[in-house]
């Protein structure tokens, strides 16, 4: 079974730049979560769909950021402008419930450099 | 303010040694924990998980520990081998939250 695809994996871009990254829950999964990493703050959530509709953003650092769910198959993370502070690694996780599994199943992570 | 801490960024055990990392933390409304796995380049993975209502919870070479006076959460694993080396990370979450909160993680390298 596919778990979940993110590209790209690797994206090195100039500030001012948009960076779009991408996500596929594995199939079946009803819920959807953005999470950064960075070494100052660890892991933290940005966004969460449930069934492709935004339920909470407030994660989301500013209104450079963007996340779309056009579909149950599809996901979408954008900034723009990107700045060199948002440098991290984004990681999609999809899940059929987390009391129903205990677990969230986490993508290999998108590496954003902002130079 | 850091609900979750995880105290000890780094540990090294020898190989067939007990690895013990440790997580606090401070909201008293999580009911759920868990601990997540991860390796260079790759995502984080589901390691072992715990309710409230119990205190220990065993997978094979891992345990996990609760104690919820405390408000601490712990990981066996024993014996420990190479191939547990990695980042792992603890992980929180209430009742009827979708949301877990993260731990910054522990570096464990398990030396041959």
């Amino acid at each position: 079974d596919a778990g979940v695809i993110q590209s790209p994996r690797h994206e090195v871009t100039e500030m001012g730049q948009e960076v779009t990254l991408r996500c596929k829950p594995i199939s079946g999964h009803n819920s959807l979560f953005w999470y950064r990493q960075t070494m100052m703050r660890g892991l933290e959530l940005l966004i969460y769909f449930n069934n492709n509709v935004p339920i909470d953003d407030s994660g989301m650092p500013e209104d450079r950021f963007s996340a779309k769910m056009p579909n149950a198959s599809f996901s979408t993370l954008k900034i723009q402008p990107s700045e060199p502070r948002d440098s991290a690694v984004y990681f999609c996780a999809s899940s059929s419930g987390l009391r129903v599994s205990g677990e969230l199943f986490f993508g290999e992570g998108s590496r954003l450099t902002v130079l | 303010d850091q609900q979750v801490k995880q105290n000890s960024p780094s540990l090294s055990v020898q190989e067939g040694r007990i690895s013990i990392l440790n997580c606090d933390y401070t909201n008293s409304m999580f009911d759920y924990f868990l601990w997540y796995k991860k390796y260079p380049a790759e995502g984080p993975t589901f390691l072992i998980s715990i309710s409230s209502i119990k205190d220990k919870n065993e997978d094979g070479r891992f345990t996990v520990f609760l104690n919820k006076s405390a408000k601490h959460l712990s990981l066996h694993i024993v014996p420990s081998q190479p191939g547990d080396s990695a980042v792992y990370f603890c992980a929180f979450t209430g009742a009827g939250s979708y949301q877990l909160t993260f731990g910054k993680g522990t570096k464990l390298s398990v030396i041959p």
